[in-house]
């Protein structure tokens, strides 16, 4: 079974530093999706990204794919509040969604 | 497109009794769904796959007799949690696959078992 790490756990910041969020995979990725939950909420689906080495921006999120499709980071410039929530990696196949071990972000003013 | 509604968003009820959660997808036809469960500060632990017509299939570790899917058609899965008690309080979230890689998943329920 694929295990997936994100670190860090739990991310305290500043409104407008900067942070970066790991994903680590004990296997390779067929495809890998980021996912924020809010509180009370279910997930929503920030990005996709199925090749080795990509790089996706979303505002000011980037979202980069490692070569060997094994690890992955999200990377915030300038953190708001409206950042805040929990941050999921997801390795997706046919079968199922496997979700990373999740980032809790808060974001203070 | 590709919404998924998911009733009760939460509900309290007595040790010993039994809660029906409703997954219903709004806008697409959904032959698959997927039953979470979440802890405070955790990630999302999937606990079975439910198929349109035929039987759910469960991880490993989750109870069959004590979390019963029913997914009868291809618009509605449910969750019953029978003889509920207080370990199985928890954030309960669904999804659909709407799609090749595309999931859309519930607001959740939050289930207290008091």
């Amino acid at each position: 079974t694929q295990l997936l790490e994100q670190s860090p756990q739990f991310l305290s910041i500043q409104e407008g530093e900067n942070l970066t969020v790991y994903c680590n995979s004990s296997s390779v990725f067929s495809s890998l999706q980021w996912y924020r939950q809010e509180p009370g909420e279910g997930p929503v689906l920030l990005v996709t990204v199925v090749t080795g080495g990509e790089v996706k921006k979303l505002k000011r999120l980037t979202f980069q794919f490692g070569d060997a499709r094994k690890d992955s980071s999200l990377h915030i410039t300038a953190a708001q509040p409206g950042d805040t929530g929990l941050y999921l990696c997801v390795s997706y196949n046919t079968d199922k969604l496997i979700f990373g071990t999740g980032t809790r972000l808060q974001v203070f003013p | 497109g590709a919404v998924v509604s998911q009733h009760p968003s939460w509900v309290i009820c007595k040790s010993g009794t039994s809660v029906k959660i409703e997954c219903r997808s709004l806008d697409f036809q959904a032959t698959t769904m997927f039953w979470y469960r979440q802890f405070p500060k955790q990630s999302l632990m999937l606990m079975a796959t439910s198929n349109e017509g035929s039987k759910a299939t469960y991880e490993q570790g989750v109870e069959k007799d004590k979390f019963l899917i029913n997914h009868a058609s291809l618009t509605l899965s449910t969750l019953t949690v029978t003889s509920a008690h207080p370990e199985d309080s928890s954030f309960y979230i669904c999804s659909a696959r709407a799609g090749q890689g595309r999931y859309t998943f519930g607001s959740g329920t939050r289930l207290t078992v008091v």
